[in-house]
């Protein structure tokens, strides 16, 4: 069975430093793409980024490029997603997702969202 | 960046009604269309790829359609466990976008 399991909620401070991962399991990690999508509290869904664990390569969304980065190791099958300054409106749910398939980014697993609460 | 317009914004209907949610891409898409449904605290799940492709264990009351930059998401008859909201996701170009989403609620 194909899972992602990410890591547990986060409280921090603006401009603090966080790292969130991602750990696929059931299957051939260094096959698939892993995304990166935020949810805002009450809002819809928005794509950050995503990486190809093979090779590491990365592309992002003009709206994060800068403020996150997204890596991966694929000894422990895991994808991370890091701010190096965290701000108030960072506050949300994320999601990390794998594409079905390499050449088409829908996303057929999902993991169960981690919660990142950013308040002074 | 391809905006993603999705009517309506939120709907009531009752059981085993027929409903129809559009999602208007701001430029053509060539069916690069996935449909997801959220339920409250839940992460999202896919429901249909490539405009009209069922995922597996996806039930058949869910189908899709469309084409250039109109596509639909009809249910053909909603069941209790339908009551969510409802996503589309355009992956033909970057940066991916998503709808603004479709509420489905109790009538």
């Amino acid at each position: 069975e194909v899972q992602l399991v990410l890591s547990g909620a986060e409280a921090k401070k603006p401009g603090e430093s966080l790292r969130i991962s991602c750990k696929g399991s059931g299957y051939s990690f260094t096959n698939s793409w892993i995304n990166w999508v935020r949810q805002m509290p009450g809002k819809g869904l928005e794509w950050m980024g995503r990486i190809d664990p093979r090779d590491s390569y990365t592309n992002y969304s003009p709206a994060f490029q800068g403020h996150v980065t997204i890596s991966a190791d694929t000894s422990i099958s895991t994808a991370y997603l890091q701010w190096r300054s965290l701000r108030a409106s960072d506050t949300a749910m994320y999601y990390c997702a794998r594409q079905g398939n390499n050449y088409e980014s829908f996303y057929d697993h999902w993991g169960q969202g981690t919660l990142v609460t950013v308040s002074s | 960046d391809i905006q993603m317009t999705q009517s309506p914004s939120s709907l009531s209907a009752s059981m085993g009604d027929r409903v129809t949610i559009t999602c208007r891409a701001s430029q053509g898409i060539s069916s690069s269309l996935a449909w997801y449904q959220q339920k409250p605290g839940k992460a999202p799940k896919l429901l249909l790829y490539a405009a009209s492709r069922l995922q597996s264990g996806v039930p058949s009351r869910f189908t899709g359609s469309g084409s250039g930059t109109d596509y639909t998401l009809t249910i053909s008859s909603l069941q209790p466990e339908d009551f969510a909201t409802y996503y589309c996701q355009q992956y033909y170009s970057f940066p991916l976008t998503f709808g603004g989403g479709t509420k489905v609620e109790i009538k």
